[in-house]
């Protein structure tokens, strides 16, 4: 299972784009890169998903270089309530099994 | 849709008092299980994970215990519960057929205080 390493915690201001950078280097042929977001006393809930280049959604943008060693999430315009917790997590495609989170990316945002 | 519940939401408990917390599935069918556990400010830790009945893997020794009575239920259990058992439990799901890109779908949730 390829292992995630993220910063542990980064401010921001509201408006500001924050980007959040995970290193998987031992990340394997047909594995998919996820990203979560946790606000406290819930679950995590998907943001976003990629398996190379570049994908984009209506809350965030995934980029993920040829050699698929990182990947960095990209918040455009953070306001308060993007403070949260942040967790990429590398999974194999369609075989079930374990799925290890890494100890994630606490964002503050302030006003 | 597939929705996850699970309960009891939250649970005060003493030290040495047994524990089950339940999770259940809807809309699928033979999906992977997962439970983990969050401590305060804490990661998420995985305790236990299913890929069909009966089928439990442990990532933790500990003395917890997991079951999967049935496809789409899957019961976290406790004869004594420890101190350190104390933290929030999340139940998580995630599609194994056709399409599984590794997306897990988390339930609500279940604070666990031991006293």
């Amino acid at each position: 299972l390829a292992k995630t390493t993220q910063p542990i915690s980064m401010d921001s201001y509201e408006g500001q784009e924050v980007n959040i950078t995970c290193s998987h280097n031992n990340i394997a042929t047909n594995d998919y890169i996820t990203w979560y977001q946790q606000f406290p006393s819930q679950g995590p809930r998907f943001i976003i998903q990629g398996y190379k280049t570049k994908v984009t959604n209506e809350v965030a943008s995934l980029f993920i270089p040829a050699d698929r060693k990182s990947s960095t999430l990209s918040l455009p315009r953070v306001s308060l309530s993007d403070t949260a917790v942040y967790y990429c997590l590398v999974a194999v495609y369609n075989q079930g099994g374990k799925l290890i989170f890494g100890q994630g990316t606490e964002l503050s945002v302030k006003p | 849709s597939q929705t996850i519940h699970q309960w009891p939401a939250t649970l005060v408990q003493p030290v040495g008092s047994p524990l089950s917390l339940e999770c259940t599935v809807e809309g699928t069918s033979n999906p992977n299980l997962y439970w983990y556990r969050q401590a305060a400010g804490r990661g998420l830790q995985l305790l236990f994970y299913s890929v069909g009945i009966g089928q439990i893997s442990s990532e933790v020794p500990q003395n917890l215990s997991a079951s999967r009575p049935q496809d789409r239920q899957f019961i976290l259990s406790s004869k004594k519960l420890l101190l350190s058992d104390s933290g929030f439990y999340l139940c998580a799901w995630r599609i194994t057929s056709g399409g599984d890109t590794g997306e897990l779908f988390f339930g609500e949730g279940s604070r666990l205080t031991v006293l």
